[in-house]
């Protein structure tokens, strides 16, 4: 696609609940990041997945949060039995394998955890 | 590990006039990349301005450039002629230049506000 396209836009859902966000990168970028940015803060590094090499998980938060991206292509951001602190804008980015390639970013989903 | 500082929570220009961004780093790479991304309240991060460590000069894009002092570990970016459509938070990266693509570490942003 011509850009990095993430859905849902918004999601409420109940503490305790599992929600799954999607991310769809730039098509032929074989790299692609998670971050998460909380009300006001920065962009926490959340899991990056380069190709079919295994993906750098170091910035996960906890075992409720996992990832997977099929194909090489679509990832889904899972968060297992949500909490109130997960509540944050989850953005996808997607780039080419070339250091320091440009990293496009999509436009996130917030999530509400209430 | 890599770490970016931004000692500016804030800061405010008049229309028309220049405004500095710090932006500070720590690491023990000799060649990285450093950026400046843009979000406006659309939350769409936007690449303003990108510099390669090993490249002395200092990069420019139109109305934006940066003041890149390796040694000092220093990375600024220089507003010109500041526009209400500027108004955004501002945030200043840094990436490895090892093989393959790398991750972004970021800074905590600075919200910048355009007085009209």
């Amino acid at each position: 696609g011509a850009g990095v396209s993430q859905s849902p836009s918004n999601k409420v859902t109940e503490k305790g609940k599992d929600v799954e966000l999607r991310c769809d990168p730039i098509s032929g970028h074989t790299a692609l990041y998670w971050y998460r940015q909380s009300l006001g803060q920065g962009l926490e590094f959340l899991i990056y997945f380069q190709g079919n090499s295994a993906p750098d998980k170091s910035g996960l938060p906890s075992d409720r949060f996992s990832a997977e991206r099929t194909g090489g292509s679509v990832s889904t951001l899972t968060i297992q039995r949500t909490q109130q602190e997960d509540s944050a804008v989850y953005l996808c980015a997607s780039s080419l394998a070339v250091p320091g390639n440009t990293i496009y970013f999509g436009e996130g989903s917030w999530l509400t955890v209430v | 590990a890599q770490t970016v500082t931004q000692s500016q929570p804030e800061m405010s220009v008049q229309e028309a006039e220049t405004v500095t961004l710090s932006c500070t780093y720590d690491t023990s790479e000799s060649d990285y990349y450093l950026f400046w991304y843009k979000q406006p309240p659309s939350r769409q991060m936007i690449l303003v301005i990108r510099q390669e460590a090993y490249k002395q000069q200092n990069a420019t894009e139109n109305r934006f450039s940066v003041n890149f002092q390796k040694a000092a570990k220093s990375f600024s970016l220089k507003i010109s002629d500041s526009q209400l459509g500027d108004a955004a938070m501002y945030f200043c990266a840094y990436r490895k230049s090892t093989k393959g693509a790398q991750k972004l570490v970021f800074g905590q942003g600075t919200r910048l506000t355009i007085n009209p």
